[in-house]
């Protein structure tokens, strides 16, 4: 199975900061990946797949980059609204894995 | 407007079984391959199961494997899993999700999930 490791797993920041999270595959994925965010209590919501397509809606300060066994989710300018938790997916095979996650907390 | 309504959660003991059901409406059921993602209280997202559009194909976690089945009514546009010998482990919420398209995929619509406790 496909194994993602996300980095860093707690990242403390303020607002108006470019954040940077990393996510990296156990083996080639290509492009199929797509970056989710949580806030507590409520379901995921997709933010960007096929690694760097941005769901409908989705804010223009969030971008996504990456293929092969890299990635990176990228938000230009941490608004309020950003403070969560972020997962990375790979849905290159039938074991659609999740990354760890990465909480943005307020620095 | 896509809505997915999870129902079936609640306190079972270590060994017991559970059935959850999840509602879907908004889209057409049948084209779309569905999934189930459980979190665990203070975890990470862990995808558990997906089905194929017709339910022909199904596809599991290692850690739920011959314990758990998915299921779907497209008639009924119901998306099921049966949940037998359960263990302290399985406690969690459990969140039903549609899939992008007719392949395994990410999840692009979610339900509000439904909390499943495994304790004597």
């Amino acid at each position: 199975d496909i194994q993602m490791t996300q980095s860093p797993s707690t990242l403390s920041t303020s607002i108006g900061d470019r954040v940077t999270i990393t996510c990296r595959a156990s083996q080639s994925i290509s492009t199929w990946l797509a970056w989710y965010q949580q806030k507590p209590g409520k379901a995921p919501k997709v933010l960007i797949y096929k690694a760097s397509t941005l769901e409908s809606g989705v804010p223009s300060r969030f971008s996504g980059s990456g293929s092969g066994t890299e990635f990176t989710l990228t938000i230009s300018s941490l608004q309020p609204d950003d403070f969560a938790t972020y997962y990375c997916q790979q849905y290159n095979d039938y074991s659609p894995a999740f990354g760890q996650g990465t909480k943005v907390e307020i620095k | 407007e896509v809505q997915l309504l999870e129902s079936g959660g609640g306190l079972v003991q270590p060994g017991g079984s559970l059935r959850l059901s999840c509602a879907a409406s908004g889209f057409t059921f049948s084209n779309y391959v569905m999934t189930w993602v459980r979190q665990a209280p203070g975890k990470g997202l862990e995808w558990v199961s997906s089905i194929s559009s017709s339910g022909s194909t199904t596809y599991y976690a290692d850690s739920v494997k011959g314990r758990f089945t998915i299921s779907r009514d497209n008639s009924k546009n119901t998306l099921y899993l049966q949940l037998n010998s359960l263990r302290a482990q399985d406690t969690a919420v459990y969140y039903c999700a549609k899939d992008d398209s007719n392949s395994v995929a990410f999840c692009d619509y979610w339900g509000q999930g439904t909390l499943v406790t495994v304790s004597s």
